[in-house]
């Protein structure tokens, strides 16, 4: 089942912090964060693993709170270059070979100047 | 990370022609491979789990004999729309990844953007 992302949209202010979020209704193993420009392939921001971590990868971090199945990626002091769309992909399970995910619908982020 | 190319990037055809979508794993082995289809401004849908040496797996949805796979190798796994027809037309994705460690994910190829008139 796909999780569901909020918001579905957001527009920015450069320099504004942004907050994107993925929930899932199954419990899950892993979140993946990703951002997909416009006729791009999705570009990997980071992965997730149960057990509550917190990651952090440049002025974009995310959590995972593994009881609430439910993941937030943080976007501080945005950048024109953030602008895209986000998605979420989850995973039920480590199946140790292939990392089937499923993807949230994406969270389309503009950021003005 | 993993890199994964795809090729053609773009292609156009006529309705009624086959058109076959190459994706490669560059510096890592995958035995399985993920093809994707993703329509403006849509999430990414998943076709099949492409699996090297044995059938391909199919969501439910897809036409098996509509989109063949074939992953002969490690390294290198094929989509071909066959008789395609406009409605085929969409940014078809591929993506793998290193098998095996928890902490590595899909990496996904540039996607091909197919056109069919």
């Amino acid at each position: 089942q796909q999780p569901v992302q909020s918001p579905q949209a957001v527009i920015l202010r450069e320099g504004e912090d942004a907050v994107i979020n993925c929930s899932s209704s199954k419990a899950l193993y892993s979140v993946h964060w990703y951002r997909q420009k416009h006729g791009e392939a999705p570009v990997f921001l980071m992965i997730l693993l149960k057990g509550g971590e917190q990651k952090g990868h440049e002025k974009i971090s995310a959590s995972f709170n593994e009881k609430k199945q439910q993941s937030s990626l943080y976007l501080t002091a945005s950048q024109l270059s953030y602008s895209g769309t986000y998605f979420c992909g989850t995973e039920a399970f480590f199946s140790g070979s292939a990392r089937q995910l499923t993807f949230g619908s994406g969270t389309q982020l503009t950021v003005l100047p | 990370g993993a890199v994964v190319s795809q090729h053609p990037s773009r292609v156009i055809c006529k309705s009624g022609t086959s058109v076959k979508i190459e994706c490669r794993s560059l510096d890592f082995q995958a035995t399985t491979m993920f093809w994707y289809r993703q329509f403006p401004k849509k999430s990414l849908m998943l076709m099949a789990t492409s699996n090297e040496g044995s059938k391909a797996t199919y969501e439910q949805g897809v036409e098996k004999d509509k989109f063949l796979i074939n992953h002969a190798s490690l390294t290198l796994s094929t989509l071909t729309v066959t008789s395609a027809h406009p409605e085929d037309s969409s940014f078809y994705i591929c993506s793998a990844g290193i098998p095996g460690r928890p902490q590595e994910t899909q990496y996904f190829g540039p996607g091909t953007r197919l056109l069919v008139l």
